[in-house]
């Protein structure tokens, strides 16, 4: 099973690009890789998925390398309110290991 | 509000007791997912349903534990002779269902503690 490896908290300041990175070197070949956010006392919401090399949508970056045993979060221009843990997931259901895994989490916490 | 409830909100009990917690989905919803989490944890993946079929029991820690979803609509979560250990979040989350791990939707959670 892969097993994921994310940074325990980063720092950043309104206005800057906060790249967050994981690595799980153990990737199924049909494995996805998803981001989450979570806020305290709240349930994680999704941000982006991707399979391999970059997906982007109005929130987010995701770049994943061709190898797949890593992939970086790249939030634009965060704000305080970006302050949250963020998870990456690995896995795939339906498919082949109908497994989930989640990452322990990097806590953002964006300044002023 | 992400359009999946989770009842009850919180339950204590007593080392030894079953309990039950309930998921409703989004209701177009096939995938149901069960998870675990605990503080500074991200969540762990115990079991899921595609409609009401479940495919994958083998994240779920013991015996003790068991899930349905009889109507391929609203599930269940029992703990059965409840232990300290126990003592965690259990989340739900539904998705439309597809290839790999598609976006799911978490509901608010129900806090449990073993006493």
């Amino acid at each position: 099973l892969a097993k994921t490896t994310q940074p325990i908290s980063m720092d950043s300041y309104e206005g800057q690009e906060v790249n967050i990175t994981c690595s799980h070197n153990n990737i199924a070949t049909n494995d996805y890789i998803t981001w989450y956010q979570q806020f305290p006392s709240q349930g994680p919401r999704f941000i982006i998925q991707g399979y391999k090399t970059k997906v982007t949508n109005e929130v987010a970056s995701l770049f994943i390398p061709a190898d797949r045993k890593s992939s970086t979060l790249s939030l634009p221009r965060v704000s305080l309110s970006d302050t949250a843990v963020y998870y990456c997931l690995v896995g795939d259901i339906g498919g082949a290991t109908n497994k989930l895994i989640f990452g322990t989490g990097t806590l953002l916490a964006v300044q002023p | 509000d992400t359009g999946v409830s989770q009842d009850p909100r919180h339950k204590i009990t007593k080392r030894g007791q079953n309990v039950t917690f309930r998921c409703d989905p989004i209701s177009e919803h096939n995938r149901l997912y069960w998870y675990r989490q605990t503080l500074g944890q991200g969540p762990e993946f115990l079991t899921y349903f595609n409609y009401e079929a479940q495919p994958d029991k083998s994240g779920l820690p013991s015996d003790r534990f068991s899930a349905e979803r009889p109507e391929g609509s609203i599930s269940t979560l029992t703990i059965q002779r409840t232990e300290q250990r126990d003592s965690a979040m259990y989340r739900c989350a539904s998705s439309l269902g597809g290839t790999g791990g598609d976006e799911q939707y978490f509901g608010p959670g129900t806090r449990l503690t073993v006493t």
